[in-house]
């Protein structure tokens, strides 16, 4: 069965450094999300993108942030100057296409990358 | 803005047993999904079961079945005889119809006991 893959599982980085975390969705998806989930929190939106461009964002996502398709199959996740507050765990998600009768509308996680900034 | 609200932190049940989880949600639209996902310690995020509002008819996925009350706004999961892998963070998620992103609740954290 497809899944949405991400590396690395853990990255341990200084602070101010930039990141780049890295998944690959589900290969006839076209919708992207990334979430994050600080430590005994919630899971908290913070980009979707669509047909090459971010077509939503959360506050969280500041300047700070932006993400990529490079290649049609990577998608990608960089924080340019990280904080201490950046700690968490990343996931991305991909859905198929629009929901409704005639599509799929579940995301599809996967199984994330613990971000450790120190 | 939709909000979706869990209001057990933790529970427990006895191997075997049925437990309830419970959320609400608060939205304005007619058309929208409803979803629980479970974590388990490795932190992978799994769909266990979902709603589409337009439905009627509860889902059920095996042990898995939900209580969707639209009016009330209510969707609660329930777990029937539950196992050791059972054991996980339980997430209510809502996504509005379209492109939109989901809103998760503050999870429930489930512990199944021998």
């Amino acid at each position: 069965e497809p899944e949405v893959t991400q590396t690395p599982s853990h990255q341990v980085t200084q602070m101010g450094q930039e990141v780049i975390l890295r998944c690959v969705p589900i290969s006839n998806h076209l919708y992207f999300y990334w979430y994050r989930q600080i430590l005994g929190q919630k899971v908290e939106f913070l980009v979707s993108f669509y047909n090459n461009e971010i077509s939503e964002k959360s506050e969280i996502f500041d300047d700070q942030f932006s993400v990529e398709r490079p290649d049609g199959s990577n998608f990608t996740l960089k924080i340019r100057s990280t904080k201490l507050e950046d700690s968490a765990m990343y996931f991305c998600a991909s859905r198929h296409r629009l929901a409704g009768a005639m599509g799929s509308y579940e995301q599809y996680f996967g199984p994330g990358t613990r971000l450790t900034v120190t | 803005a939709q909000t979706v609200t869990q209001s057990q932190p933790e529970m427990s049940v006895q191997e075997a047993e049925t437990v309830t989880l419970s959320c609400t949600y608060d939205t304005s639209e007619n058309n929208y999904y409803l979803f629980w996902y479970k974590q388990p310690p490795s932190r992978q995020m799994i769909l266990v079961i979902r709603q589409e509002a337009y439905k009627q008819q509860n889902a059920t996925e095996n042990r898995f079945s939900v209580n969707f009350q639209k009016a009330a706004k209510s969707f609660s999961l329930k777990i029937s005889d539950s196992q050791l892998g059972d054991t996980a963070m339980y997430f209510c998620a809502f996504m509005n119809s379209g492109n939109t992103p989901l809103v998760f609740g503050k999870g429930t954290r489930l512990s199944v006991i021998a």
